[in-house]
């Protein structure tokens, strides 16, 4: 079964510092992998994907990830952190052809001025 | 395009009523399912649907409905509401194929259950 862990319910960053939200999962077969952003009272809008091909992914926002199959990994990672990026952020699994997504507890980050 | 349309964003129930969140996509997609959000819980698959006339139960069905009549509506029915379902719930949809991966989520309906 698929399974996604976050680490860090709430990070917290200032301005112009780097963002790195983590997250490992589990998975029987090769997975797919998505990060989702969620800003206060929204739905979900995806950040980026990691489906086949390359393992470093870019995404909206300045925002990148790199797929470890060694290291069962996903971070999300923004090199300087702005205060239009506070949000809760989703990291989430699929496995192939399965519909179903697995998500993550979520990461609240927070920047500071 | 609409995209996912869900109705109403907020709702207050009385234990015991009940009621139908309503969810809409306008993008001929064959995936649709339905997610609770909770604090500190992330989003728990409750429903799903792979197309017209097939539903399946996510990781959290108890106490909840599903149909799927048509390709475009997948409403969500609480036939005696709980305390216990008072959150936030959002529905999402994927397009068809091997390939789907992406899945667009609606803005979500905020329950209260007293």
């Amino acid at each position: 079964a698929q399974s996604v862990t976050q680490l860090g319910s709430h990070v917290s960053v200032s301005e112009g510092a780097l963002v790195l939200l983590r997250c490992n999962y589990s998975s029987s077969v090769p997975p797919y992998l998505f990060w989702y952003v969620q800003y206060p009272n929204q739905g979900l809008q995806l950040l980026l994907k990691y489906t086949t091909g390359a393992t470093l992914v870019k995404g909206i926002n300045g925002f990148e990830a790199e797929f470890k199959k060694s290291e069962t990994s996903f971070h999300l990672t923004k090199p300087s952190a702005h205060m239009s990026d506070a949000a809760e952020y989703f990291c989430a699994v699929k496995e192939g052809s399965n519909y179903k997504l697995t998500f993550g507890k979520g990461t609240l980050l927070t920047v500071n001025p | 395009n609409a995209g996912v349309t869900q109705t109403p964003k907020f709702q207050v129930l009385k234990t015991g009523q009940s009621m139908t969140l309503q969810c809409a996509q306008d993008m001929n997609h064959e995936y649709m399912s339905w997610y609770r959000q909770d604090p500190g819980m992330g989003l728990r698959l409750i429903h799903y649907s792979v197309g017209a006339g097939i539903t399946d139960q996510g990781e959290v069905p108890n106490g909840y409905n599903v149909s799927r009549s048509t390709t475009e509506d997948f409403p969500l029915r609480l036939l005696s509401a709980a305390p216990s379902q008072t959150s936030v719930y959002f529905c999402a949809s994927s397009p068809p194929g091997v390939s789907t991966d992406t899945q667009y989520f609606g803005p979500g309906t905020r329950l209260t259950v007293l």
